[in-house]
């Protein structure tokens, strides 16, 4: 069985500080997808990274960065120099290679960006 | 890149009426859509797995009967909350996988929205 936990529930920052959310998954299979989305107060879902068990190469995209650790078995993620709009919740998900995009998600994150 | 549209984005029903909600890939066909349900403040929980021409695959502790799937063709599934009580009241949301099995995102619908009052 699949699990995603995300420890944290909220976060608050004031603008401009930097916020990391924490992500660390179960799954028994070799190759699997890991994801990050941003739901937003209206309620869809936006999609911000894909990544496979096999890159474990951080990435960075303007003010969001990803960790990925096998080891620890944890993708953290990382807004730097939050801003308001940044406000959500955000999700960690996991699928395994022959699920297709059936995920698992974590409970979510919500952060708060004070101005 | 690929669109998933729902509909409708939010409905208000009467308890025990029934809802029918609409998941369509505009850009691309789907074999396989998958349902999701969320409670206020709570995580994403799949509901359902639907592939097309076949029977949707439940997960656990959600009544079939209750929440009725169907998958008629490439390009839509609905979801169909038979007789809603006020306890089904929560936020649908639908996604896609492509016909070409590509592992690539999660293409989602915006979401549901329903309220049973």
């Amino acid at each position: 069985a699949q699990k995603v936990t995300q420890a944290q529930t909220e976060i608050s920052v004031v603008e401009k500080e930097d916020v990391t959310l924490d992500c660390v998954y179960e799954t028994r299979d070799t190759t699997y997808y890991l994801f990050w989305y941003k739901q937003p107060p209206s309620g869809e879902l936006v999609f911000l990274i894909r990544r496979n068990s096999f890159d474990e190469q951080n990435e960075i995209s303007g003010r969001y960065s990803w960790n990925f650790q096998k080891s620890t078995s944890s993708f953290n993620f990382t807004i730097t120099a939050s801003q308001v709009v940044d406000s959500a919740v955000y999700f960690c998900a996991l699928t395994f290679g022959a699920a297709g995009n059936k995920l698992t998600f974590g409970g979510g994150t919500r952060v708060l960006v004070k101005p | 890149g690929a669109v998933v549209s729902q509909h409708p984005s939010w409905v208000i029903c009467k308890s025990g009426t029934s809802v029918k909600i609409e998941c369509r890939s505009l850009d691309f066909q789907a074999t396989t859509m998958f349902w999701y349900r969320q409670f206020p403040k709570q995580s994403l929980m799949l509901m359902a797995t639907s592939n097309e021409g076949s029977k949707a695959t439940y997960e656990q502790g959600v009544e079939k009967d209750k929440f009725l799937i169907n998958h008629a063709s490439l390009t839509l599934s609905t979801l169909t909350v038979t007789s809603a009580h006020p306890e089904d009241s929560s936020f649908y949301i639908c996604s896609a996988d492509p016909w070409e099995g590509m592992n690539t995102e999660a293409f989602f619908g915006q979401g549901t929205r329903l309220t049973v009052v």
